[in-house]
């Protein structure tokens, strides 16, 4: 079974402040996906990155981070000196094999940038 | 590339109604095609896979029956609510898989169904 937890319900932070959203995974899968995906309040799902379970180098674009450490089954997304347009909700998911399988989605974190 | 068109964006419908919900990937086969529910505040759940031309397999707990997926040509899913109750009301989102094995999904934009 594949489980993806997003502890962080609801993260508010003044803008221009760094905020890191924590993603912990659970599964028995050797080859796996996890990704991370923005919801703005429109509703459609943006994607913001792909990454297998072979590659933990941390990937870096923009303001946008991701730190990737097999050793705690951990996927954590941190944006820097955040804009009020990041505000939205945030998902992480999982997907076995070769990513293209079903997607298991973590419960999400609201996040807000205070102006 | 990889867009899929999901329509529409917002209907409201009577109870006891059908409403269907389209999903086309405009620049892209895609073979299989998932479909989520999401309710305010909370996270997407799958309700089921539709593979081209194939019978849907629902997740557990999801009626076949009330939720009708079809999935007839390589561009085309649909999702039909039948007989929409209050309950029924939510968010619901199709994802294509991108044949390609390093492009993963690409998802339609949504639908949110109120049932009055």
């Amino acid at each position: 079974a594949q489980k993806v937890t997003q502890a962080q319900t609801e993260i508010s932070v003044v803008e221009k402040e760094d905020v890191t959203l924590d993603c912990v995974y659970e599964t028995r899968d050797t080859t796996y996906y996890l990704f991370w995906y923005k919801q703005p309040p429109s509703g459609e799902l943006v994607f913001l990155i792909r990454r297998n379970s072979f590659d933990e180098q941390n990937e870096i674009s923009g303001r946008y981070s991701w730190n990737f450490q097999k050793s705690t089954s951990s996927f954590n997304f941190t944006i820097t000196a955040s804009q009020v347009v990041d505000s939205a909700v945030y998902f992480c998911a999982l997907s076995p094999n070769f990513g293209n399988e079903k997607l298991t989605f973590g419960t999400g974190t609201r996040l807000t940038i205070i102006p | 590339g990889a867009v899929v068109s999901q329509h529409p964006s917002r209907v409201i419908c009577k109870s006891g109604t059908s409403v269907k919900i389209e999903c086309r990937s405009l620049d892209f086969q895609a073979t299989t095609m998932f479909w989520y529910r999401q309710f305010p505040k909370k996270s997407l759940m799958l309700m089921a896979t539709s593979n081209e031309g194939s019978k849907a397999t629902y997740e557990q707990g999801v009626e076949k029956d009330k939720f009708l997926i079809n999935h007839a040509s390589l561009t085309l899913s649909t999702l039909t609510v039948t007989s929409a109750h209050p309950e029924d009301s939510s968010f619901y989102i199709c994802s294509a898989r991108l044949n390609r094995v390093n492009y993963g999904y690409t998802f339609g934009s949504g639908t949110r169904l109120t049932v009055v």
